[in-house]
């Protein structure tokens, strides 16, 4: 049973450049989280998606922005990239509500 | 407001002994859940427990343990008889009612062989 894999594992941007990060869940999970993790940092959440709709919304600004397919898989699009953007970037999946979220091995981002 | 507090920033011990890994977290929901998860070098957070608010009972795993004492708000993590393979950084999260995930900013654990 495949957990949650993320592509790419890691990346480098430049400045005011954008990327796009994707997600596969766990098998029959439904429900996608993401999350940014700075260097030193706990984990911050970005959104979640759940029947392909944003369900909730972390503080972010609008650069960053998502998407969940049919399938569940997702995509996290991060607009006008800032240095300050570079991080671990980790994707959850689970079954709402309440269950223990699964991570990725995350994509780590660094943007020159 | 910091939801998750994890004071501890670093903590090395020598094989063999034993660590307790503190988490206090702040919530007003009456339902909640703890986690704890465990990000070794890799980058991947492993989960290692669940707790929801309702079930105050301790749990024991193996060589983990977990402490839930909700008059302190505190969900303490127990690691006994250390090993080098617990090295890692070890996070404390909340999650209240519509399952974002509050993380602390976690305590890395160094076992010296």
């Amino acid at each position: 049973d495949a957990g949650v894999t993320q592509s790419p594992t890691h990346l480098i941007k430049t400045r005011g450049q954008q990327v796009t990060l994707r997600c596969s869940p766990k098998s029959g999970h439904d429900t996608v989280s993401w999350y940014q993790q700075a260097l030193g940092q706990g984990p911050q959440f970005i959104f979640q998606y759940y029947e392909e709709e944003e369900r909730q919304r972390g503080n972010f600004p609008d650069r960053f922005s998502g998407h969940q397919f049919p399938n569940y898989s997702s995509e996290l699009n991060v607009n006008a990239l800032l240095l300050g953007d570079s991080a671990l970037y980790l994707c959850a999946s689970s079954l709402v509500p309440h269950t223990e979220a699964f991570f990725g091995q995350g994509t780590r981002l660094t943007v020159v | 407001a910091q939801k998750v507090t994890q004071a501890q920033t670093e903590i090395s011990v020598v094989e063999k002994e034993d660590v307790t890994l503190d988490c206090v977290y702040e919530t007003r929901d009456t339902t909640y859940y703890l986690f704890w998860y465990k990000q070794p070098p890799s980058g991947e957070l492993v989960f290692l427990i669940r707790r929801n608010s309702f079930d105050e009972q301790n749990e024991i795993s193996g060589r983990y343990s977990w402490n839930f004492q909700k008059s302190t708000s505190s969900f303490n993590f127990t690691i006994t008889a250390s090993q080098v393979v617990d090295s890692a950084v070890y996070f404390c999260a909340l999650s209240e009612a519509r399952s974002q995930f509050y993380f602390g900013t976690g305590t890395s654990l160094t076992v010296i062989p």
